[in-house]
């Protein structure tokens, strides 16, 4: 059974970029949340899809949107990239029975 | 704002020795959950806390959630240098939603 994936593993795009990152649930799980990390600092969510509708978002600006499809997998997309962007951005799936938030490898984003 | 405290930010410690991670909060959390995170990869789930007063042990390492669930706490009893990584809480406010997250614990053990 495999669990959260994530692509790219890592990334490096240069200021006003666009970028979109991949995300595949755990098998069973029909949640997708994504959240960013800074080095040093603890995640921050950025939105939650259900049922390929956002459902929740943090405090990220527009340029932040996503997608879900079908087969719940999702997209994270960041247009104008800014250097303040760099971080490790993690995906978490989780199903609407058993809410525990299960987190995929992550993905290294460089704004140069 | 829904903050979570953790506290120490950073603890380097030998082997053998106890120590104790804090996790706090002005808010009430539906349930609160601790992930361990090694370098480069994402955070793994430890526990999932739900009730107050709650104390749930993993071999070594012990959880508690407040009374008032508002706090937790993270005890590990003779750490060992395969417990180094980087140590978070993070906090619900419903059963569907975010989590939040404190801004972690370093833990370093030396051999």
């Amino acid at each position: 059974d495999a669990g959260v994936t994530q692509s790219p593993t890592h990334l490096i795009k240069t200021r006003g970029q666009q970028v979109t990152l991949r995300c595949s649930p755990k098998s069973g799980h029909d949640t997708v949340s994504w959240y960013q990390q800074a080095l040093g600092q603890g995640p921050q969510f950025i939105f939650q899809y259900y049922e390929e509708e956002e459902r929740q978002r943090g405090n990220f600006p527009d340029r932040f949107s996503g997608h879900q499809y079908p087969n719940y997998s999702s997209e994270l997309n960041v247009n104008a990239l800014l250097l303040g962007d760099s971080a490790l951005y993690l995906c978490a799936s989780s199903s609407r029975v058993h809410n525990e938030q299960f987190f995929g490898p992550g993905t290294r984003l460089t704004v140069l | 704002t829904q903050l979570l405290e953790q506290s120490p930010q950073f603890l380097s410690i030998q082997e053998g020795e106890n120590l104790t991670v804090y996790c706090n909060s002005s808010s009430v959390f539906s349930s609160l959950q601790w992930y361990r995170q090694e370098p480069g990869e994402g955070p793994v789930l430890l526990v999932t806390v739900v009730t107050g007063g709650e104390v749930k042990k993993l071999k070594r390492l012990t959880f508690q959630f407040g009374d008032a669930r508002k706090d937790s706490s993270l005890h590990i009893t003779a750490a060992q240098p395969g417990d180094t990584g980087l140590y978070l809480c993070a906090g619900r406010t419903s059963n569907t939603g975010k989590l939040i997250f404190g801004q972690g614990t370093t833990l370093q053990v030396k051999p």
